[in-house]
């Protein structure tokens, strides 16, 4: 069974920093991963999408890079903004219809 | 484009009532999706339905039917409320790509 694990759980720093945040599975045959957004009492919105055939993909301040022999992606956000703070989540999807969650990173961006 | 749009946002029951939360997409994708979300447990699936006329069970479908009424609409019914399902529903579609309704807020009194 894909087990999806998001490290750091919780995560606080000034505004201005470049982050990395962290996702890994456990099974590499995987066709896609999607990194979310959440903010407090929304719904999730979609950020990037990376295929299994791509090794990242970019939108603005934020980059995603997918590396399946390892089992792991990486959200990279360029200079940070208190904006910026949210739940990020990310999600792989196998040969099923269904896709697998991690629990999240809780970020924090401080003035 | 409205993108996912689900019904009602709130929702307060007393344990014993039935409801049933709406769901609809316009972006014409084959897979749609019931999710809970509730605090250390995060998102949890309900049931899914991979195209128009199929439905299947996720991890937690105890206490919940769904029906594919069309491509578009995807509802969840709750027929008989607990406490235990006070949750924030989430509707999503997907057809490779995942969108999300903005949620029901539901308490079970």
């Amino acid at each position: 069974k894909q087990e999806v694990t998001q490290i750091p759980a919780a995560l606080s720093v000034p505004e201005g920093e470049n982050l990395v945040l962290n996702c890994s599975f456990t099974d590499s045959a995987i066709y896609n991963l999607q990194w979310f957004r959440q903010d407090p009492g929304k719904g999730l919105t979609s950020l990037l999408l990376i295929q299994s055939s791509q090794r990242e993909q970019t939108s603005g301040r934020l980059n995603a890079s997918l590396d399946k022999s390892s089992g792991r992606s990486t959200l990279y956000i360029a200079a940070s903004q208190p904006g910026d703070s949210a739940t990020y989540l990310c999600a792989v999807y196998e040969g099923s219809y269904i896709p697998t969650f991690g629990r999240g990173t809780s970020l924090i961006v401080h003035p | 484009n409205a993108g996912v749009t689900q019904t009602p946002k709130f929702q307060v029951l007393k344990t014993g009532q039935s409801m049933t939360l709406q769901c609809a997409q316009d972006m014409n994708h084959n897979s749609m999706y019931w999710y809970r979300q509730d605090p250390g447990m995060g998102l949890r699936l309900i049931y899914y339905s991979a195209s128009e006329g199929t439905t299947d069970k996720g991890e937690v479908p105890n206490g919940y039917n769904v029906s594919r009424l069309n491509k578009r609409e995807f509802s969840l019914r709750l027929e008989s409320a607990a406490p235990s399902q006070t949750s924030v529903y989430f509707c999503a579609s997907s057809n490779e790509k995942l969108f999300f309704g903005s949620g029901t807020q539901l308490s079970v009194l």
